[in-house]
């Protein structure tokens, strides 16, 4: 079975450029996760959608972050303009539905990003 | 206080060996605990939720202790494949919005 599927798995841009991450959830899950991982801050929430409805985005570091789910199978995060400081790994997780007491998360590979 | 607060450790443990990590969290309203593994340059995955009986799955054990807003991972007889680094995981609840909070996590090599 096909797990989170993420796209790229590296990118490297220079600071300015557009960067957009892409994520393909578990089919059947109604929620997506979008985190960012650094070695100074671990794990951090960023957005996360029920049922493609973005329910919880303030995790999201500023402005220059925004992410959509147009379907159930799609979802995208857009940095723009990016800069060095949102270099991290990040992952898209999927589960059946957010809220549920024991809700397992299923994540995606990440993508790693180097921002120069 | 941090949310989700971890020993970073590491916990550089023989083979067969006994080890436990401990985390503390900071919202007495969670609900919901587990913990996660992440092997090095890999994602997360779930290793087993924490029940308030405390629950076992072979050589894991789990202990929550709500009084205290405590959480612990006991791993008996330690194997090579143990090396990662595990997460502690807890809900913070509140205005709708179920979001999980990760610890920093402990970082553990199991050495032959």
């Amino acid at each position: 079975d096909a797990g989170v599927i993420q796209s790229p798995r590296h990118e490297v841009t220079e600071m300015g450029q557009e960067v957009t991450l892409r994520c393909k959830p578990i089919s059947g899950h109604n929620s997506l996760f979008w985190y960012r991982q650094t070695m100074m801050r671990g794990l951090e929430l960023l957005i996360y959608f029920n049922n493609n409805v973005p329910i919880d985005d303030s995790g999201m570091p500023e402005d220059r972050f925004s992410a959509k789910m147009p379907n159930a199978s799609f979802s995208t995060l857009k940095i723009q303009p990016s800069e060095p400081r949102d270099s991290a790994v990040y992952f898209c997780a999927s589960s059946i539905l957010a809220g549920r007491f024991d809700n397992e998360q299923f994540f995606g590979p990440g993508t790693r990003l180097t921002v120069l | 206080r941090k949310e989700v607060e971890q020993d970073p450790g590491p916990f550089n443990v023989p083979e067969g060996a006994t080890v436990a990590f401990n985390c503390t969290y900071s919202n007495s309203a969670s609900q919901s605990f587990f913990w996660y593994r992440q092997d090095c340059r890999k994602e997360p995955k779930l290793l087993m939720s924490v029940y308030s009986s405390g629950n076992e799955d072979g050589r894991f054990t789990a202990q929550l202790n709500r009084a205290s807003q405590y959480i612990s991972l006991l791993i008996r007889d330690s194997k090579l494949s143990d090396s990662a680094t595990y997460l502690c995981v807890v809900n913070m609840p509140g205005a709708g919005s179920y979001q999980l909070t990760f610890g920093k996590g402990t970082k553990l090599s199991v050495i032959p």
